[in-house]
This record gives C-alpha cells, sequence and structure tokens, in this order.
C-alpha cells in the first residue's frame, strides 16, 4: 500500500545534541510537510516542500533545518534539542491536485 | 491570518448515539477548504471529511456530516451512530484555496463509551 513512513517511532537525544528525523513517501506527492505537535495542542506547521522549493514558517526556530534530498524523502534536522523540542513529529505529504494531506504515524522525541 | 476555534476539549458519547462538534474560524477569504481530521491514540491522522466553500451542500461521508454555515464560519462535524472506535482526538482545519498552510484547531477529545 501506498504510505508515508517515518523513522523511527521514538527518538531519545540528549540535551544539545543533533538529530535527524526521516520521512519517506510512496505515494509520489510533491508536496510534503513537517509538524510538530506537542501533548495534547494541535499540529504546528514547521515547513514545507513543493517540490524543491522550501516554504519556512515565520517562527520556525533556527534550530529546525530541514532537507529534502529527493520527491521520496524528507529529513528534519534539529541542530541543538532543547528539553522544549520534545514532541511529536508528524510527516504529511499532498499532491498538487488535491488538498487531503497523508500523515505518517509521527516520530516521539524525548530530549534528556 | 487565518485561526480555527475548537470550543469543546473534550466530550463524550454512548455508542450508538450521535454527536456533534463545533468548529468556527476566522477568514477573510472567499475561496479555501475545511477539513475533519481524526486522531485515534497512538495512531496516525486520517481524513475524516472535507468541505470546499465554494460548495453549498454539505459534506457526508457514510456515519459523517457537516454542517457548514459559511456566513457564520462555522463548520462542525456530527457522527451518527457511535462507534467504540471513533474514540479519538478530533481536528478541524482549514486551507486557503491554492494555498500549502494547513491550520489546525486545538483539537476535541472524543470518547465513545459502551
Amino acid at each position: 500500500d501506498a504510505m508515508v513512513i517515518q523513522n523511527p517511532r521514538y527518538q531519545v537525544t540528549q540535551f544539545g545534541k543533533p538529530v535527524t528525523l526521516s520521512c519517506s513517501q510512496t505515494l509520489n506527492h510533491n508536496v510534503m510537510y513537517w509538524y510538530q505537535q506537542k501533548s495534547s495542542q494541535a499540529p504546528k506547521l514547521l515547513f514545507h516542500y513543493y517540490d524543491k522549493d522550501f516554504n519556512n514558517e515565520a517562527d520556525t526556530p533556527d534550530n529546525f533545518q530541514s532537507r529534502r534530498p529527493n520527491t521520496s524523502f524528507c529529513f528534519l534536522d534539529i541542530r541543538s534539542p532543547g528539553l522544549g523540542d520534545a514532541a511529536m513529529y508528524l510527516c504529511a505529504t499532498r499532491s498538487e491536485y488535491s488538498y487531503e494531506q497523508y500523515f505518517g504515524p509521527g516520530t516521539r522525541l524525548t530530549v534528556t | 491570518a487565518q485561526t480555527v476555534t475548537q470550543s469543546q476539549p473534550e466530550m463524550s458519547v454512548q455508542e450508538a448515539e450521535t454527536v456533534t462538534l463545533s468548529c468556527t474560524y476566522d477568514t477573510s477569504e472567499s475561496n479555501y477548504y475545511l477539513f475533519w481530521y481524526k486522531q485515534p491514540p497512538s495512531r496516525q491522522m486520517i481524513l475524516v471529511i472535507r468541505q470546499e466553500a465554494y460548495k453549498q451542500q454539505n459534506a457526508t461521508e457514510n456515519r459523517f456530516s457537516v454542517n457548514f454555515q459559511k456566513a457564520a464560519k462555522s463548520f462542525s462535524l456530527k457522527i451518527s451512530d457511535s462507534q467504540l472506535g471513533d474514540t479519538a482526538m478530533y481536528f478541524c482545519a482549514f486551507m486557503k484555496y491554492n494555498n500549502n498552510d494547513m491550520r489546525f484547531g486545538a483539537g476535541t477529545r472524543l470518547t465513545v463509551k459502551p
């Protein structure tokens, strides 16, 4: 089945130690999103790619970076994680011909 | 900026009964999309139902239907014949037409009781 895959599902990192979360998709969608979702809160958009065009939300901290080497993969890099960055990180994709977003299962990040 | 408000943080309903979740939004746009997403415990978010603002007819998907009131900027979700598997967090979301950003409300945690 076509799907959005996120690895790892659970990630523990130390305060200040860089971490990379990955997302892959078999849907061949050209739009990919990264959201941060803290406990019992709404997902907050960090940035998105439209093909290779990167769009950063104005309030996304510089500590968060992203890479999209090809259509299928997208990475979220947190350069120096703080305790406040502990959250669920959701990847989503969308076709340019539709407005439905397809979500991955998320990666739960713990910062110790 | 668009904002989405869900005024009911938590709701519960008995199995087989009907429940309505509320959502209001604020926008100056005339063309946009509205969504209800479901996020079950420890599972991924899935789309429940979608409404295009230019359509007057309310969207329906099996047991799920919406009451879209464009002038009032209201978009409520009705779940009929509630099932235990409907227990989840429900998010209302807004997306401008021809735009990539989606804005979510804070969510309503729905519990279906046996």
